[in-house]
């Protein structure tokens, strides 16, 4: 089954400045999906951006980019110009492309624990 | 606005109870799923539906129950079977069941057991 790690669960910048958050996953799967997920106070969660494993440009949205290493399983989140509204938690996610009948299957996001960003003035 | 509906915000069962969540959504799309978030944890899957009438076990299942009967609804029961509710569900839907797609949230229910 895959796993995503993310390694910090708490992170701070500066208004303005950028910050970098962390996801590792593991997969055997050479085809699949990667999302980051905003979860601000108000608890509903929210698509930052999305990245698929066979395109090698690395997403961006406006603020928001990606560091999309595939042969490392690494899929980093950068904001940069970082605003109060950027703070919450960010969850970063997997999908598969093939049906699993819920165990590993495309049926599912596989999220990592969160990492809980703050925004100080 | 097209979106998805949790109802109610927040929810409390006695021991021995079971209660239902209702998630409603008017954005047509055919896949629906329920999630539970506990805390400092991501999200796990409970149960998923693809199309009407149809629906899947996720990963932690046990003491839920889910009905599909119409494409817009998909409102899952908590049953005293299940031996530690207390969380925050969150409802979700995709336009198909296409890995691809942007899977979207309604805002979320909070169930406490008293």
């Amino acid at each position: 089954a895959q796993t995503v790690t993310q390694s910090q669960p708490e992170m701070s910048v500066q208004e303005a400045e950028t910050v970098t958050l962390s996801c590792t996953y593991d997969t055997s799967e050479s085809d699949y999906y990667l999302f980051w997920y905003k979860q601000p106070p108000s608890r509903q969660m929210i698509l930052v951006i999305r990245q698929e494993a066979y395109k090698q440009q690395n997403a961006t949205e406006n603020r928001f980019s990606v560091n999309f290493q595939k042969a490392a399983k690494s899929f980093s989140l950068k904001i940069s110009d970082s605003q109060l509204g950027d703070a919450a938690m960010y969850f970063c996610a997997y999908r598969s492309p093939h049906s699993g009948k819920g165990q590993g299957g495309s049926e599912k996001l596989v999220f990592g624990k969160g990492t809980k960003l703050t925004v100080n003035p | 606005d097209g979106g998805i509906t949790q109802s109610p915000k927040y929810l409390f069962r006695k021991e021995g109870q079971n209660v239902t969540l209702s998630c409603e959504q008017n954005l047509n799309h055919d896949a629906m799923y329920w999630y539970r978030q506990d805390p400092g944890q991501g999200l796990r899957l409970i149960y998923y539906s693809q199309i009407v009438n149809d629906f899947q076990k996720g990963d932690i299942a046990e003491g839920y129950s889910v009905s599909r009967e119409k494409k817009e609804s998909f409102p899952l029961t908590v049953t005293s079977a299940q031996k530690n509710p207390t969380a925050f569900y969150l409802c979700a839907s995709s336009i198909d069941r296409w890995p691809g797609n942007t899977i979207y949230f309604g805002e979320g229910s909070w169930l406490t057991v008293v």
